[in-house]
C-alpha cells in the first residue's frame, strides 16, 4: 500500500507569513494528490486537487505543487482563519490514504 | 445546495454491529462515487471505504476489511456503512464524503463533506 508522510507535524507562524507543508508518497502517484484543511471542530474542506489545482472558492493564497514524489502546499500571507490541520491524500489507487497531518497555529 | 447528512452513530459494545447512513441531496447521487472517512478523538483523518457511482466497485482500508461493508441505494440517494465486530479502535467521528466524478470517471478525492456522526465502542 502507498504510505503518505508529511512534514513538519506542526508549525507556528505569524499573520502574513508564508507557510510551506510537504507531503511525500512512498510510491508513484503521478499528480493524484489532494490537500484538505480541517479547522478545529469542523469537517475537512478540500483545498487543492491534482497536486496544484485550486478548488473553486478557495482563496488564492493557497497553492500546491509537485516535484517528483514530493508535494508542497504553500500558504502565502497567512490569515487567522487558516489555523487548523492540513492533510494530503493519495487518490491514485486504493487505499486512498491520508497523510498524518500538519497542525498550523499562530505565534 | 449540496448536502450530506450522516446518522446512525451510537454507543455500541465491543463485538457489536452498527449501521451508519448518509442522506445526500443537491446533486445527482448516482453519478458520483462516495466515501467514508473517520477520525478518532484527537487523531488524524483515516480513509475507511469508498464505492463507485454504480456500486459495482468497492474499496476498503485494511483496518476494516472483512468487518465493514459499504453500500448505496441510488433510488433514495443514500449511502451506508455496515459495521460488524467493532472494537474500541473503531471509536471515531465518521464522515460521509462525495468523491469527485466527471463523465463516468471517478477520482477519489472528496469535494463535499457531511458534518459527521459519532461512533463510540465501549462496554
Amino acid at each position: 500500500d502507498i504510505q503518505m508522510t508529511q512534514s513538519p507535524p506542526s508549525l507556528s507562524a505569524s499573520v502574513g507569513d508564508r507557510v510551506t507543508i510537504t507531503c511525500r508518497a512512498s510510491q508513484g502517484i503521478a499528480s493524484y494528490l489532494a490537500w484538505y484543511q480541517q479547522r478545529p471542530g469542523e469537517a475537512p474542506k478540500l483545498l487543492i486537487y491534482a497536486a496544484s489545482s485550486l478548488e473553486p472558492g478557495v482563496p488564492s493564497r493557497f497553492s500546491g505543487s509537485r516535484s517528483g514524489a514530493d508535494f508542497t502546499l504553500t500558504i502565502t500571507n497567512l490569515q487567522p482563519e487558516d489555523v487548523g490541520t492540513y492533510y494530503c491524500q493519495n487518490y491514485n489507487r486504493a487505499p486512498f490514504a491520508f497523510g498524518p497531518g500538519t497542525k498550523v497555529d499562530l505565534k | 445546495e449540496l448536502k450530506l447528512l450522516e446518522s446512525g452513530g451510537d454507543l455500541v459494545q465491543p463485538g457489536g454491529s452498527l449501521r451508519l447512513s448518509c442522506a445526500a441531496s443537491g446533486f445527482s447521487f448516482n453519478n458520483f462515487a462516495m466515501s467514508w472517512v473517520r477520525q478518532a478523538p484527537g487523531k488524524g483523518l483515516e480513509w475507511v471505504s469508498a464505492i463507485s457511482g454504480t456500486g459495482d466497485e468497492t474499496f476498503y482500508a485494511d483496518s476494516v476489511k472483512g468487518r465493514f461493508t459499504i453500500s448505496r441505494d441510488s433510488s433514495k440517494s443514500m449511502l451506508f456503512l455496515q459495521m460488524t465486530n467493532v472494537s474500541a479502535e473503531d471509536t471515531a467521528m465518521f464522515y460521509c464524503a462525495r468523491a469527485y466524478s466527471v463523465q463516468g470517471y471517478y477520482y477519489y478525492y472528496m469535494d463535499v463533506w457531511g458534518k459527521g456522526t459519532t461512533v463510540t465502542v465501549s462496554s
